[in-house]
Protein backbone atom coordinates (compact mmCIF):
# COMPACT_ATOMS: atom_id res chain seq x y z
CA UNK A 1 0.00 0.00 0.00
CA UNK A 2 0.79 3.37 -0.07
CA UNK A 3 3.46 4.80 2.19
CA UNK A 4 3.69 8.63 4.50
CA UNK A 5 3.17 11.18 2.38
CA UNK A 6 3.66 15.02 2.78
CA UNK A 7 3.08 18.08 0.93
CA UNK A 8 4.83 19.87 -0.32
CA UNK A 9 7.83 18.58 -1.25
CA UNK A 10 9.85 22.27 -1.46
CA UNK A 11 8.32 25.69 0.48
CA UNK A 12 10.33 28.90 -0.48
CA UNK A 13 8.63 31.37 2.09
CA UNK A 14 9.66 34.97 3.06
CA UNK A 15 10.33 35.65 6.32
CA UNK A 16 7.74 36.83 8.60
CA UNK A 17 4.81 34.53 6.93
CA UNK A 18 2.87 31.54 7.83
CA UNK A 19 3.35 28.35 6.34
CA UNK A 20 1.31 24.90 6.68
CA UNK A 21 2.93 21.19 6.07
CA UNK A 22 0.87 18.44 4.95
CA UNK A 23 0.92 14.77 6.58
CA UNK A 24 -0.65 12.09 5.59
CA UNK A 25 -0.16 8.83 7.09
CA UNK A 26 0.03 5.31 6.39
CA UNK A 27 -3.46 4.18 6.12
CA UNK A 28 -5.00 2.45 9.15
CA UNK A 29 -1.73 4.16 11.30
CA UNK A 30 -3.27 5.81 14.26
CA UNK A 31 0.29 7.37 16.01
CA UNK A 32 1.95 10.21 13.47
CA UNK A 33 5.21 11.83 14.41
CA UNK A 34 6.54 15.26 13.37
CA UNK A 35 10.91 15.56 13.41
CA UNK A 36 12.90 18.43 12.23
CA UNK A 37 15.61 18.17 10.49
CA UNK A 38 18.48 20.72 10.15
CA UNK A 39 20.80 20.99 7.36
CA UNK A 40 23.20 17.88 8.13
CA UNK A 41 22.15 17.19 11.60
CA UNK A 42 19.77 14.27 13.10
CA UNK A 43 15.99 14.07 13.83
CA UNK A 44 14.68 16.55 16.19
CA UNK A 45 11.43 15.46 17.78
CA UNK A 46 8.76 18.05 17.96
CA UNK A 47 5.29 16.37 18.37
CA UNK A 48 3.24 13.40 18.49
CA UNK A 49 -0.80 12.09 17.90
CA UNK A 50 -2.27 9.17 18.96
CA UNK A 51 -5.59 9.17 17.31
CA UNK A 52 -6.52 13.16 17.51
CA UNK A 53 -4.64 13.84 20.63
CA UNK A 54 -1.20 14.98 21.05
CA UNK A 55 0.00 13.26 24.06
CA UNK A 56 3.73 15.36 23.86
CA UNK A 57 3.74 18.77 23.04
CA UNK A 58 7.19 18.80 24.74
CA UNK A 59 9.18 19.06 20.97
CA UNK A 60 7.73 22.22 19.75
CA UNK A 61 10.55 25.28 19.43
CA UNK A 62 8.33 28.10 20.05
CA UNK A 63 4.58 28.95 20.32
CA UNK A 64 4.91 29.84 16.82
CA UNK A 65 4.67 25.89 16.02
CA UNK A 66 1.48 24.38 15.91
CA UNK A 67 -0.23 20.92 14.71
CA UNK A 68 -3.57 19.04 14.51
CA UNK A 69 -4.96 16.30 13.08
CA UNK A 70 -8.40 15.71 12.73
CA UNK A 71 -10.63 12.83 11.86
CA UNK A 72 -7.25 10.43 12.91
CA UNK A 73 -5.55 10.74 9.28
CA UNK A 74 -4.35 13.74 8.44
CA UNK A 75 -2.14 16.23 10.17
CA UNK A 76 -0.76 19.56 9.83
CA UNK A 77 2.49 21.71 11.43
CA UNK A 78 1.75 24.97 10.96
CA UNK A 79 4.46 27.62 11.70
CA UNK A 80 3.50 31.07 11.79
CA UNK A 81 5.77 34.33 11.64
CA UNK A 82 8.64 32.19 10.00
CA UNK A 83 12.25 33.01 10.66
CA UNK A 84 15.32 31.89 8.59
CA UNK A 85 16.25 29.46 11.76
CA UNK A 86 12.66 27.63 10.72
CA UNK A 87 14.73 26.50 7.80
CA UNK A 88 14.73 22.51 7.67
CA UNK A 89 13.46 19.13 6.39
CA UNK A 90 9.98 18.77 8.58
CA UNK A 91 9.57 15.15 8.51
CA UNK A 92 6.52 12.98 9.11
CA UNK A 93 6.49 9.31 10.48
CA UNK A 94 3.58 6.80 11.21
CA UNK A 95 3.07 3.76 13.10
CA UNK A 96 0.02 1.38 13.20
CA UNK A 97 -0.29 2.84 17.16
CA UNK A 98 1.58 4.86 19.52
CA UNK A 99 2.30 1.69 21.34
CA UNK A 100 3.78 0.10 18.04
CA UNK A 101 7.32 0.15 17.61
CA UNK A 102 8.33 0.65 13.95
CA UNK A 103 7.84 4.18 12.51
CA UNK A 104 7.65 4.75 8.43
CA UNK A 105 8.98 8.28 7.56
CA UNK A 106 6.95 10.38 4.78
CA UNK A 107 9.87 11.95 2.12
CA UNK A 108 9.90 15.38 4.01
CA UNK A 109 8.54 19.09 3.13
CA UNK A 110 12.18 21.48 2.95
CA UNK A 111 11.22 24.50 4.04
CA UNK A 112 13.60 27.59 3.15
CA UNK A 113 12.76 31.00 4.56
CA UNK A 114 14.06 34.03 2.82
CA UNK B 1 14.33 13.13 29.10
CA UNK B 2 16.06 10.35 26.62
CA UNK B 3 19.31 11.34 25.51
CA UNK B 4 21.37 9.60 22.99
CA UNK B 5 24.48 9.98 22.24
CA UNK B 6 26.12 8.42 18.44
CA UNK B 7 29.70 7.71 17.62
CA UNK B 8 31.57 8.41 15.42
CA UNK B 9 30.33 11.23 13.65
CA UNK B 10 31.91 10.41 10.26
CA UNK B 11 33.45 6.96 9.13
CA UNK B 12 35.43 5.78 6.41
CA UNK B 13 35.85 1.91 5.52
CA UNK B 14 37.26 0.21 2.57
CA UNK B 15 34.76 -1.58 0.24
CA UNK B 16 34.06 -5.10 2.14
CA UNK B 17 35.82 -4.29 5.73
CA UNK B 18 33.23 -3.86 8.50
CA UNK B 19 32.31 -1.02 10.42
CA UNK B 20 30.57 -0.22 13.47
CA UNK B 21 28.52 2.76 14.94
CA UNK B 22 27.84 3.04 18.54
CA UNK B 23 25.51 4.84 20.69
CA UNK B 24 24.88 5.16 24.21
CA UNK B 25 21.13 6.22 26.24
CA UNK B 26 20.16 7.17 29.34
CA UNK B 27 16.87 6.73 30.20
CA UNK B 28 16.78 2.74 31.84
CA UNK B 29 13.56 2.67 30.88
CA UNK B 30 14.32 3.05 26.83
CA UNK B 31 12.82 -0.77 25.58
CA UNK B 32 13.44 -0.28 22.07
CA UNK B 33 16.25 0.64 19.68
CA UNK B 34 16.04 1.36 16.20
CA UNK B 35 18.21 2.10 13.23
CA UNK B 36 17.68 3.59 10.54
CA UNK B 37 19.35 4.68 7.48
CA UNK B 38 19.13 7.72 5.07
CA UNK B 39 20.73 8.13 1.50
CA UNK B 40 21.22 11.99 0.20
CA UNK B 41 17.73 13.58 -0.31
CA UNK B 42 15.98 10.26 0.75
CA UNK B 43 13.66 9.81 3.95
CA UNK B 44 15.09 7.53 6.42
CA UNK B 45 14.89 3.97 6.43
CA UNK B 46 14.09 1.62 9.03
CA UNK B 47 16.91 -0.92 8.61
CA UNK B 48 17.21 -3.80 12.07
CA UNK B 49 15.38 -2.66 15.27
CA UNK B 50 16.45 -4.73 18.61
CA UNK B 51 14.39 -4.68 22.03
CA UNK B 52 15.54 -4.92 25.18
CA UNK B 53 14.57 -8.44 25.90
CA UNK B 54 17.26 -9.70 23.29
CA UNK B 55 21.24 -8.80 23.10
CA UNK B 56 21.87 -9.40 19.65
CA UNK B 57 20.10 -9.39 16.45
CA UNK B 58 21.70 -10.19 12.53
CA UNK B 59 19.73 -9.56 9.38
CA UNK B 60 22.09 -10.85 6.65
CA UNK B 61 25.44 -8.66 7.05
CA UNK B 62 23.60 -6.19 9.45
CA UNK B 63 23.58 -6.80 13.03
CA UNK B 64 23.10 -5.25 16.33
CA UNK B 65 24.00 -6.09 19.42
CA UNK B 66 22.56 -4.31 23.02
CA UNK B 67 23.91 -4.42 26.26
CA UNK B 68 21.21 -2.76 28.33
CA UNK B 69 23.39 -2.76 31.70
CA UNK B 70 25.93 -0.55 30.11
CA UNK B 71 23.05 1.49 28.03
CA UNK B 72 24.51 0.68 24.94
CA UNK B 73 23.73 -0.55 21.35
CA UNK B 74 25.61 -0.84 18.28
CA UNK B 75 25.13 -1.45 14.35
CA UNK B 76 27.69 -3.75 12.59
CA UNK B 77 27.83 -3.93 8.90
CA UNK B 78 29.94 -6.83 7.50
CA UNK B 79 31.48 -6.73 4.04
CA UNK B 80 30.53 -3.33 3.03
CA UNK B 81 29.37 -2.50 -0.49
CA UNK B 82 29.13 1.01 -2.06
CA UNK B 83 25.51 1.27 -1.87
CA UNK B 84 26.05 0.73 2.51
CA UNK B 85 27.18 4.86 2.14
CA UNK B 86 25.03 7.17 3.86
CA UNK B 87 24.10 8.71 7.00
CA UNK B 88 23.46 6.53 9.95
CA UNK B 89 20.65 7.39 12.93
CA UNK B 90 20.10 5.17 16.19
CA UNK B 91 17.20 5.61 18.27
CA UNK B 92 15.84 4.80 21.52
CA UNK B 93 12.01 4.80 22.59
CA UNK B 94 10.54 4.37 26.18
CA UNK B 95 7.50 2.57 26.76
CA UNK B 96 6.22 4.68 28.78
CA UNK B 97 2.75 5.96 27.56
CA UNK B 98 2.70 9.52 26.83
CA UNK B 99 6.45 9.17 25.91
CA UNK B 100 6.49 6.86 23.22
CA UNK B 101 9.08 9.03 20.74
CA UNK B 102 11.80 8.23 19.52
CA UNK B 103 15.40 10.20 20.62
CA UNK B 104 17.69 10.18 17.84
CA UNK B 105 21.49 10.16 17.72
CA UNK B 106 23.52 12.72 15.81
CA UNK B 107 23.78 10.79 12.94
CA UNK B 108 27.27 8.90 11.52
CA UNK B 109 28.02 9.65 7.77
CA UNK B 110 29.40 6.17 6.85
CA UNK B 111 31.24 6.35 3.27
CA UNK B 112 32.89 3.23 2.19
CA UNK B 113 35.71 3.33 -0.31
CA UNK B 114 35.72 1.35 -3.29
Amino acid sequence: GAGVSQSPSNKVTEKGKDVELRCDPISGHTALYWYRQSLGQGLEFLIYFQGNSAPDKSGLPSDRFSAERTGGSVSTLTIQRTQQEDSAVYLCASSLTASSYEQYFGPGTRLTVT
Amino acid sequence: GENVEQHPSTLSVQEGDSAVIKCTYSDSASNYFPWYKQELGKRPQLIIDIRSNVGEKKDQRIAVTLNKTAKHFSLHITETQPEDSAVYFCAARSPLRGNEKLTFGTGTRLTIIP
